[in-house]
């Protein structure tokens, strides 16, 4: 069964930095979406990218975010110079063709920020 | 208008038993719900899905039952098992052109004992 890939796993980055979370989505899927889960909090929602641009981005996607799809098969998040509060597990999403198509996540990438 | 609530936060039934989630939403924009099935080290997997224009879906042992003029939907998951024991979200968004944020509540973690 395909699969969304995540990689690292697990980042530890300190206060200030640059990190960058890749992602790969299912090869046919133009939907693509970045959540964040806070430990023990709920999943929230960071942004929605469709025909290269953003669709959709909640308040979290502030300046310090944004998201690139080099090469027509992975899918970026980079924070630009990360705070404590950013530490949490990222998810990456894709969907099919149609924006009624299901979800699919990936394992996420643990970012932990000292 | 755009949370989804979700109680219980934690769940412990035994083995056979029936596992009742609730959810309850405020945005009548909202036309799918989704629940995702979240274990531990691993991204949300979806596990059942119903649209408002029905009041009840079964899949196997699990079931939605949708109530669109109490806006609340809730997950069922008959003679639970063991290896039922995962955190479960429930969700909720919005079908748009380019895409769709999944509004997610805040998850409860089922135990099922042995």
């Amino acid at each position: 069964e395909p699969e969304v890939t995540q990689t690292p796993s697990h980042q530890v980055t300190q206060m200030g930095q640059e990190v960058i979370l890749r992602c790969v989505p299912i090869s046919n899927h133009l939907y693509f979406y970045w959540y964040r889960q806070i430990l023990g909090q709920k999943v929230e929602f960071l942004v929605s990218f469709y025909n290269n641009e953003i669709s959709e981005k909640s308040e979290i996607f502030d300046d310090q975010f944004s998201v690139e799809r080099p090469d027509g098969s992975n899918f970026t998040l980079k924070i630009r110079s990360t705070k404590l509060e950013d530490s949490a597990m990222y998810f990456c999403a894709s969907s099919g063709t149609s924006p009624q198509n299901i979800q699919y996540f990936g394992a996420g990438t643990r970012l932990s920020v000292l | 208008q755009q949370q989804v609530k979700q109680s219980p936060q934690s769940l412990i039934v035994q083995k056979g038993g029936i596992s009742i989630i609730n959810c309850a939403y405020e945005n009548t924009a909202f036309d799918y719900f989704p629940w995702y099935q979240q274990f531990p080290g691993k991204g949300p997997a979806l596990l059942i899905a119903i649209r408002p224009d029905v009041s009840e879906k079964k899949e196997g042992r699990f079931t939605i039952s949708f109530n669109k003029s109490a806006k609340q939907f809730s997950l069922h998951i008959m003679d639970s098992q063991p290896g039922d024991s995962a955190t479960y979200f429930c969700a909720a968004n919005t079908i748009k052109a380019a895409g769709n944020k999944l509004t997610f509540g805040g998850g409860t973690r089922v135990l099922v004992k042995p």
